[in-house]
Parts: structure tokens; C-alpha cells; sequence
């Protein structure tokens, strides 16, 4: 089974307005760690937020959140007022314990003018 | 500072190349990650280094050789690639932590292209 699931391949969303990209996750560890990525066309993978899974709020860093369903393993994320530099690839990944992350297979978001 | 530095950019080679890809960091992290990424693609886990040691190899060809010098720095040495091998080849540390957190820094990545 897939650790992440990313349904959306493409999104598109007009600028200054919010945007949620979807992931679910399937694991059986109690302790995990969830993450967001994003990756312009340059190819840098950009760290934008993380959310542990004992964490009872849903982490916010500026623009972005997660929202955080544990009970129907989902890390969704939320950009609001998103601007043309958000346009860009969106992985959603799983640490559990130990050091390897599993991947979802990306959503790409295209900021409108 | 969390930079993770990557040389080079860019790269073309032939297939009886060698040619060796670094990657360097210095926020004291002590897992090291080597992924390969085709484009749209998420990236693909090669090796995984913990201490220094390489603690996961998913099953990656022979033809692509790591090596962790130290705790800052990590090599991929390549050779005889093929040109399905073309790639964007990506660096990443993070912490070793018990249980969950520590995300991962990803470094500018190494586009390669085998001819």
C-alpha cells in the first residue's frame, strides 16, 4: 500500500486566494512526522512545515497550514493568498521512526494572475 | 544556517565516464540522503547514510557508489551509467532523532544527463 497518497495532479487557484492540497497517509506507528515540500521549476526541494503526530495544534509557518485529521490520517495544506511565486510542484511526506521519508507523488499548482 | 551545498549543477557525461557528484552540509546532521528524481516524479531514495555508515541501499545498481568521508560530506561516485540514469540527483540531511520530526534539507541537486 502507499504510504502517501496525493490525489490532485494538477491544481489551479487564482491569485490572493486559498488553495488546500490533499495527502493522506497509511502507517501503524504511533510517533510520525509529517511534512511538506514544495519544488519550483529550478528543482530545489523547499521545507515549508511539519506537523508530528502527538502534536495536538495544526502547525501554521506564515502563509501555509496543516490541516491535521489524525483520526482519518490526512495533512492537508492550506496556502492562503497565494501569489504567482507559489506556482510549483507540492510533495507531502511520512517520516516514521527511523530515517527514511516516503513520498507522495506531488501535486502541481498553478497560481492564475 | 540550513544550507546543504551541492557540485555540480550540471553535468553531462558519456557512458564509460567516471565522474563523482558532492554534497555538503554543516548543521551537524547525521543522516545523509541521495535521491534521484525524473521530472514530475517524486524523488526516488537511493542510500541513506547514519553516522557515516550506509544503513539503507534500496537496491541500486552497482554503477552508482556512495561514500560518507566524514559527518559533513557526501559523495556519489558514478560510473558506466546508462542513459536511462539522466536525472536530477538530489542531497538531503536531517537529523537522527528516536522517534518523529526532523525534516529533511534538500540541497540544489546535480542535473545529470548521460549521452
Amino acid at each position: 500500500a502507499q504510504k502517501i497518497t496525493q490525489t490532485q495532479p494538477g491544481m489551479f487557484v487564482q491569485e490572493k486566494e486559498a488553495v488546500t492540497l490533499d495527502c493522506t497517509y497509511d502507517t501503524s506507528d504511533q510517533s510520525y512526522g509529517l511534512f511538506w515540500y514544495k519544488q519550483p521549476s529550478s528543482g530545489e526541494m523547499i521545507f515549508l512545515i511539519y506537523q508530528g503526530s502527538y502534536d495536538e495544534q495544526n502547525a501554521t509557518e506564515g502563509r501555509y497550514s496543516l490541516n491535521f485529521q489524525k483520526a482519518r490520517k490526512s495533512a492537508n495544506l492550506v496556502i492562503s493568498a497565494s501569489q504567482l511565486g507559489d506556482s510549483a510542484m507540492y510533495f507531502c511526506a511520512m517520516r516514521e521512526t527511523g530515517n527514511q521519508f516516503y513520498f507522495g507523488t506531488g501535486t502541481s499548482l498553478t497560481v492564475i494572475p | 544556517d540550513t544550507e546543504v551545498t551541492q557540485t555540480p549543477k550540471h553535468l553531462v557525461m558519456g557512458m564509460t565516464n567516471k565522474k563523482s557528484l558532492k554534497c555538503e552540509q554543516h548543521m551537524g546532521h547525521r543522516a545523509m540522503y541521495w535521491y534521484k528524481q525524473k521530472a514530475k516524479k517524486p524523488p526516488e531514495l537511493m542510500f541513506v547514510y547514519s553516522y557515516e555508515k550506509l544503513s539503507i541501499n534500496e537496491s541500486v545498481p552497482s554503477r552508482f557508489s556512495p561514500e560518507c568521508p566524514n559527518s559533513s560530506l557526501l559523495n556519489l561516485h558514478l560510473h558506466a551509467l546508462q542513459p536511462e540514469d539522466s536525472a536530477l540527483y538530489l542531497c538531503a540531511s536531517s537529523q537522527l532523532l528516536p522517534g518523529q520530526g526532523g525534516e529533511q534539507y534538500f540541497g540544489p541537486g546535480t542535473r545529470l544527463t548521460v549521452t
